[in-house]
């Protein structure tokens, strides 16, 4: 059975600060699909990013970015100039490569910016 | 941009009751899902759908629970004897079937209380 592990239950950075955000998991499978999801306060699961485990190019989408290791089954979520909406708890999530399969998620990390 | 919609936004209702969560996904989807989070944990998967019926189902998912597509458009979720430790919220997500990496799109979900 996959899992999927997020070793940071929060988060802190300064605006215009960078962050990294943890993201470990564990299949058996060759080829999968991991994402990096926002949950705002208003608790609505917006995607932010996502990987194929078959491209070795780390996706990026403006001001995130994912450093995908997939030797070590890593998969970290990285906010460049953290602005304060990006106040939110983030879920990394895996699913098996049948792209209609279900997403298998983490425990989430609370991240706060500060002004 | 289409948009999952889910109603009501709040439920509150007494244990032993039956509820009926509703789902609208967005209307080309053809594969639907329901999540459901207990309040500071991880998001869980209940239930996939497809062609009116059920493609996986969670341990979480017993025969309390049931789904069904009853006009096309409406995707519900009945829990017929609630429970208190049924209290979460509960997202439906949708997904169009293409080739490539799927996207489930989220609702905004609806926050079960049981008494």
């Amino acid at each position: 059975a996959q899992t999927v592990t997020q070793s940071q239950p929060e988060m802190s950075v300064q605006e215009a600060e960078t962050v990294t955000l943890s993201c470990t998991y564990d299949t058996s499978e060759n080829n999968y699909y991991l994402f990096w999801y926002k949950q705002p306060p208003s608790r609505q699961m917006i995607l932010v990013i996502r990987q194929e485990a078959y491209k070795q190019q780390n996706a990026t989408e403006n001001r995130f970015s994912v450093n995908f290791q997939k030797a070590a089954k890593s998969f970290s979520l990285k906010i460049s100039d953290s602005q304060l909406g990006d106040t939110a708890m983030y879920f990394c999530a895996f699913m098996k490569q049948y792209n209609t399969d279900k997403l298998i998620f983490g425990t989430g990390t609370r991240l706060q910016v500060f002004p | 941009e289409p948009e999952v919609t889910q109603t009501p936004s709040h439920q509150v209702t007494q244990m032993g009751q039956e509820v009926i969560l509703r789902c609208v996904p967005i209307s080309n989807h053809l594969y639907f899902y329901w999540y459901r989070q207990i309040l500071g944990q991880k998001v869980e998967f209940l239930v996939s759908f497809y062609n009116n019926e059920i493609s996986e189902k969670s341990e979480i998912f017993d025969d309390q629970f049931s789904v069904e597509r009853p006009d096309g458009s409406n995707f519900t979720l009945k829990i017929r004897s609630t429970k208190l430790e049924d209290s979460a919220m509960y997202f439906c997500a949708s997904i169009i079937q293409l080739a490539g990496v799927g996207e489930q799109y989220f609702g905004p979900g609806t926050r079960l209380t049981v008494t």
